[in-house]
């Protein structure tokens, strides 16, 4: 079953500026995560933002997290073409570390 | 750095066919599992393994089973390949509640 569910589906934004994009959820988590795909590879995880965090930066990512929304929003600042990639959020209920992911953002950077 | 390998990167099979698909990681990870990505639907969990021998069902099971025979393999089997299996097969490894490692994923067609 779906937990994860990103807004919007598809986005497509000029290089240099920022992209924010969104994932609700519908039960409690232990931790949610962001994940990148490359058109025809494996995931690469970003970031893990655990339940009872609000905020994490990485480099040139800002995940938030606000639980009470059950939702959390992923924003790349300074976008570049490299950036085009699917995101995925998933959230970890704590079960054994399974993890169930959203369909996914498609994102396009262009130069 | 955790390396995921998978035996294939493409692979073609017929109708009620047998089919392995091989995973392998080499950072002593306890977890291991198995996902299908179809388009539209995002990936879907198939099984995973907590442990040498130990599995569960994931989201979708049927048509499918598994073998952890050693903590670094994890092998996901077709017993009798359908045209509805043909998809991207993506296997990934973590620690305990850490994030997911993938290998570049097997796209799976049977014919």
């Amino acid at each position: 079953s779906q937990q994860g569910e990103e807004d919007p589906q598809a986005l497509s934004i000029q290089e240099g500026e920022n992209a924010t994009m969104n994932c609700s959820y519908k039960t409690s988590i232990n931790n949610l995560q962001w994940y990148r795909q490359n058109s025809g590879r494996g995931l690469v995880h970003l970031i893990l933002i655990r339940s009872n965090e609000r905020e994490k930066h990485s480099g040139r990512l800002r995940v938030t997290l606000d639980t009470s929304k059950k939702s959390s929003s992923l924003l790349i600042t300074a976008s570049r073409a490299a950036d085009t990639a699917s995101y995925f959020c998933a959230t970890d209920k704590g079960a054994n570390s399974k993890l169930t992911f959203g369909k996914g953002i498609t994102l396009s950077v262009r130069p | 750095d955790v390396k995921v390998t998978q035996s294939s990167r493409y692979l073609v099979k017929r109708t009620g066919e047998k089919v392995f698909l091989e995973c392998v990681q080499d950072m002593d990870h306890e977890n291991m599992f198995w996902y299908r990505q179809d388009p539209g639907l995002g990936l879907r969990l198939i099984y995973f393994s907590y442990d040498v021998k130990m599995k569960e069902k994931g989201d979708i099971p049927e048509g499918y089973s598994v073998s952890r025979e050693k903590k670094e393999r994890f092998s996901l089997i077709l017993e009798s390949a359908s045209t509805n299996q043909t998809s991207m097969y993506l296997c990934a490894s973590s620690l305990v509640y850490k994030e997911q490692f993938f290998g570049p994923g097997t796209r799976l067609t049977v014919l």
